[in-house]
């Protein structure tokens, strides 16, 4: 079966830049998306289609994909940030999620 | 904007059947193109992708409970559920349902989530 692999956590400092991976076979052929949940909440969209942002996601919130290898970027990162982050991706007809990583700002 | 509503026992017994609801309102669960899906959470967990249902009733679900999962839908109702067979304590979990539309490859709404138990 497809996996899709994450850090568990990655810490970044107010302001700065944080950058979260996602890895899985190929995954550059596929469209990846990237969720935000923060705790108590459901699941939020923060990029789909690699890197299309929703409306009403801020634009510090990018996406890139490329060979194995998805990232999630937050430029100028805010306390408000901090939440758990997954990526996800179609095989086939089989959804399949990264199994998260915990951004921490401080 | 579509809001989604899971419902259904918090509470099911060992080897019983599971069973909730996802109610769509502020947009009709026919739209062009969607598909709705399960999605479940155990607590501290990563997410899990159940299967989906189209409207005109295909399906697809995780290889990996494929063989107790059935997702339907009632458009009369504006509803999609899920059944979910043999339940172990290994189902407990928060379960969310979730739209997703072809092209988009994403679940752009989800709603709150409802937690079920799975105990004698």
């Amino acid at each position: 079966s497809y996996e899709l692999t994450q850090p568990p956590s990655v810490s970044v400092s107010p302001g700065q830049t944080a950058s979260i991976t996602c890895s899985g076979d190929k995954l550059g052929d596929k469209y990846a998306s990237w969720y935000q949940q923060k705790p108590g909440q459901s699941p939020l969209l923060v990029i789909s289609q690699d890197k299309k942002r929703p409306s009403g996601i801020p634009e510090r919130f990018s996406g890139s994909n490329s060979g194995n290898t998805a990232t999630l970027t937050i430029s100028g990162t805010q306390a408000t940030d901090e939440a758990d982050y997954y990526c996800q991706a179609w095989d086939s007809t089989t959804a399949v999620f990264g199994g998260g990583t915990k951004l921490t700002v401080l | 904007q579509v809001q989604l509503q899971e419902s259904g026992p918090g509470l099911v017994k060992p080897s019983q059947t599971l069973s909730l609801t996802c109610t769509v309102s502020g947009g009709s669960i026919s739209g062009d193109s969607y598909y709705w899906s399960w999605i479940r959470q155990p607590a501290g967990k990563g997410l899990e992708w159940i299967g989906r249902v189209y409207t005109i009733g295909s399906t697809s679900y995780n290889p990996s409970l494929k063989s107790r999962v059935t997702i339907s839908v009632d458009t009369s109702r504006n509803q999609f559920s899920l059944k979910l067979t043999s339940v172990t304590a290994a189902d407990t979990a928060l379960y969310y349902c979730a739209r997703g539309r072809d092209g988009y490859n994403s679940f752009d709404s989800w709603g709150q989530g409802t937690l079920v138990t799975v105990s004698s």
